[in-house]
């Protein structure tokens, strides 16, 4: 069945540290999203990508950084620039740019806590 | 920039009774919107979208919405609540002017059912 894989579904990181988010999709979709979400905020866009070797910032995309070097994948680094990581990451894909948008296909997610 | 309000961060309704959660947006060109449904510690789930045609959208689990362009509304109801109704709601909207296919999200509503 086609999907979104994140892993891991827990991570914890220590102050300073850097971890990677995984987050790989098989439904040949062209764009990718991260989002994080915090209680009662709602998601926030951190970085999304159109295509392969490309990718945009999105509204809080300090301490954050991205790469998409496949299609199929778009890992997520949440910096030691990133003072309060502790939140819920939340990957998504959907088809290309242009014509009908038909919504977003959305991971399971990463709890991520610092200790 | 699109901007999506969902008017109460929190519903309570008893089980049985009719579930009636508020979305607008902001416009002048009707967008693509959409609604989807979060589970504890889970990703998001699509529960249904308007694109184009009928304006009553039927989804999963018995929801439905309406677009009303005079309203800039797609307020969410299903006639009976269940117990497994109990999650986070999102409305989401897509500029259809520019082609992009980036969604812009509510703040969420959080519905609790009432055995």
């Amino acid at each position: 069945d086609g999907g979104i894989t994140q892993s891991p579904k827990y991570l914890f990181r220590k102050e300073g540290q850097n971890v990677t988010l995984s987050c790989e999709q098989n439904l040949n979709h062209d764009a990718m999203y991260w989002y994080r979400q915090d209680p009662g905020q709602g998601l926030r866009l951190i970085y999304y990508s159109q295509i392969v070797n490309d990718f945009q910032k999105g509204d809080i995309a300090e301490g954050y950084s991205v790469s998409r070097e496949k299609k199929e994948s778009f890992p997520l680094t949440v910096t030691s620039a990133q003072k309060n990581p502790t939140a819920f990451y939340l990957c998504a894909s959907n088809w290309g740019a242009f014509g009908t948008n038909y919504g977003y296909t959305f991971g399971s997610g990463t709890r991520l806590t610092v200790v | 920039a699109q901007s999506v309000t969902q008017l109460g961060s929190h519903v309570s309704v008893s089980e049985g009774a009719l579930v009636l959660l508020r979305c607008n947006y902001s416009s002048s060109v009707p967008p693509y919107l959409f609604w989807y449904v979060q589970y504890p510690n889970q990703g998001l789930q699509l529960l249904l979208k308007y694109t184009t045609g009928a304006t009553l959208v039927k989804g999963i689990n018995g929801f439905e919405a309406e677009f009303k362009k005079s309203e800039t509304s797609f307020h969410l109801t299903k006639p009976s609540a269940h117990m497994s109704d109990a999650a986070e709601y999102f409305c989401a909207v897509s500029d259809r002017r520019t082609g992009a296919n980036n969604l812009f999200f509510g703040t969420g509503t959080r519905l609790t059912v009432i055995p």
